[in-house]
């Protein structure tokens, strides 16, 4: 079955620090999609960022790098030089299918991290 | 510019009392889907259409309806039969196909009284 753990429920880091949010999931399907999202205090979720688990290449982008590693199952984002902007809950999120759905194969959302920048 | 807008943003209604959440987007995407978040929680699938006219079922639908009458608009009715219907709701769509992200709306809070 699809899950996906979260198991930092909420982080605080001091401003400048990097901080690693952990992801963990679990699926039976060879291809499959993870996804990142940002949810600000004002409650919209932002779409951060794709993978395809043929793709294990990590990825950086400004202060944002993610490592997905598919031996453990893991796709866990780094946070480098934390701001106070980045204060936020925080979902990754996995979904088995892919091309055009004839059926709807579900996104399945983690808990969310919880993470708070201090100044 | 191209996004998903949701109406109102806060909302109160009575117990006992139908309620329908607004859910517009240009994005000309065909799938659309609703969120229920409760405070601390992640989302959860309320309901879901991938095409005009056809619509299904999530994880948590009873005491809701929907309709797809037009590929821009996915409303959510919260009826009185929704036991515990306080809640933050997300409106998101996307494109066909598991690789596409979903987009979000602001969301509505809804307060029951």
């Amino acid at each position: 079955a699809q899950k996906v753990t979260q198991a930092q429920t909420e982080i605080s880091v001091v401003e400048k620090e990097d901080v690693t949010l952990d992801c963990v999931y679990e699926t039976r399907d060879t291809t499959y999609y993870l996804f990142w999202y940002k949810q600000p205090p004002s409650g919209e979720l932002v779409f951060l960022i794709r993978r395809n688990s043929f793709d294990e290449q990590n990825e950086i982008s400004g202060r944002y790098s993610w490592n997905f590693q598919k031996s453990t199952s893991s796709f866990n984002f780094t946070i480098t030089a934390s701001q106070v902007v980045d204060s936020a809950v925080y979902f990754c999120a996995l979904s088995e299918a892919m091309g055009i759905r004839t059926s709807y194969d579900k996104v399945i959302f983690g808990p969310g991290t919880s993470l708070s920048v201090i100044p | 510019d191209g996004g998903i807008t949701q109406s109102p943003k806060y909302l109160f209604r009575k117990e006992g009392q139908n309620v329908t959440l607004s859910c517009e987007q240009n994005l000309n995407h065909d799938a659309m889907y609703w969120y229920r978040q409760d405070p601390g929680q992640g989302l959860r699938l309320i309901y879901y259409s991938q095409i005009v006219n056809d619509f299904q079922k999530g994880d948590i639908a009873e005491g809701y309806s929907v309709s797809r009458e037009k590929k821009e608009s996915f409303p959510l009715t919260v009826t009185s039969a929704q036991k515990n219907p306080t809640a933050f709701y997300l409106c998101a769509s996307s494109g066909q196909g598991g690789n596409n992200e979903q987009f979000f709306g602001p969301g509505t809070r809804l307060t029951v009284l």
